[in-house]
């Protein structure tokens, strides 16, 4: 799995749209952009994923350039419970690990 | 919604007790996993289940071992527990990419293991 990197920390004012930015410039043409969030002491929880459209659902919406290097999630109207650490992972269809790295630690500020 | 649930949320051991963790998924998946999280390692695969009855080692099986007897069940055994499996234990399920379904991981809330 291509290696990504990504911001170790953000801040984000309460009713604002928090937008995480991640690399991934060696992503390859069959590997996914999944992102999970874990809030401390929980398991990972899903949140998004895509391959080269951008994709939106209830949580998040995902931004993929058009060159597949990079990609940003947005949660747009971030809430104190949005706080956590949000992961960004490139997985190839069929691979069976996740290849969690340190994430963005991001808190949501009243 | 996709359910995975873990037997305990916190668990204290001794050294040299034999540990099961169960997990049980609600979604009909093929492949079940099980990693260890500790701090500045991130998610460490030990073990992983295609199938009733299959199982193949991940990144750091020693250890451990598994059983996967119904498809919606997949156990970690601690055969002789150690200190340094102290650990936050997580399962995760998702379909098979034979299926054609969307592979996404779902992950259960963890286990909390001390090993004293």
């Amino acid at each position: 799995d291509a290696k990504t990197t990504q911001p170790p920390s953000m801040d984000c004012a309460e009713g604002r749209a928090a937008n995480l930015p991640c690399n991934h410039s060696t992503i390859s043409g069959n590997e996914y952009v999944y992102w999970y969030r874990q809030i401390h002491s929980q398991g990972p929880q899903y949140i998004i994923h895509g391959l080269k459209n951008n994709e939106t659902n209830e949580m998040a919406s995902l931004i993929i350039t058009e060159d597949r290097k990079s990609s940003t999630l947005i949660l747009p109207h971030a809430t104190l419970r949005d706080t956590a650490v949000y992961y960004c992972i490139v997985h190839q269809t069929g691979a069976n690990n996740l290849f969690f790295g340190t994430g963005t630690r991001l808190t949501v500020i009243p | 919604d996709v359910k995975v649930t873990q037997s305990s949320r916190y668990l204290v051991k001794r050294t040299g007790e034999k540990v099961f963790l169960e997990c049980v998924q609600d979604m009909d998946h093929e492949n079940m996993f099980w990693y260890r999280q500790d701090p500045g390692l991130g998610l460490r695969l030990i073990y992983f289940s295609y199938d009733v009855k299959m199982k193949e080692k991940g990144d750091i099986p020693e250890g451990y071992s598994v059983s996967r007897e119904k498809k919606e069940r997949f156990s970690l055994i601690l055969e002789s527990a150690s200190t340094n499996q102290t650990s936050m234990y997580l399962c995760a399920s998702s379909f098979s990419w034979t299926s054609g379904m969307d592979e996404t991981q779902y992950f259960g809330p963890g286990t909390r293991l001390l090993v004293l």
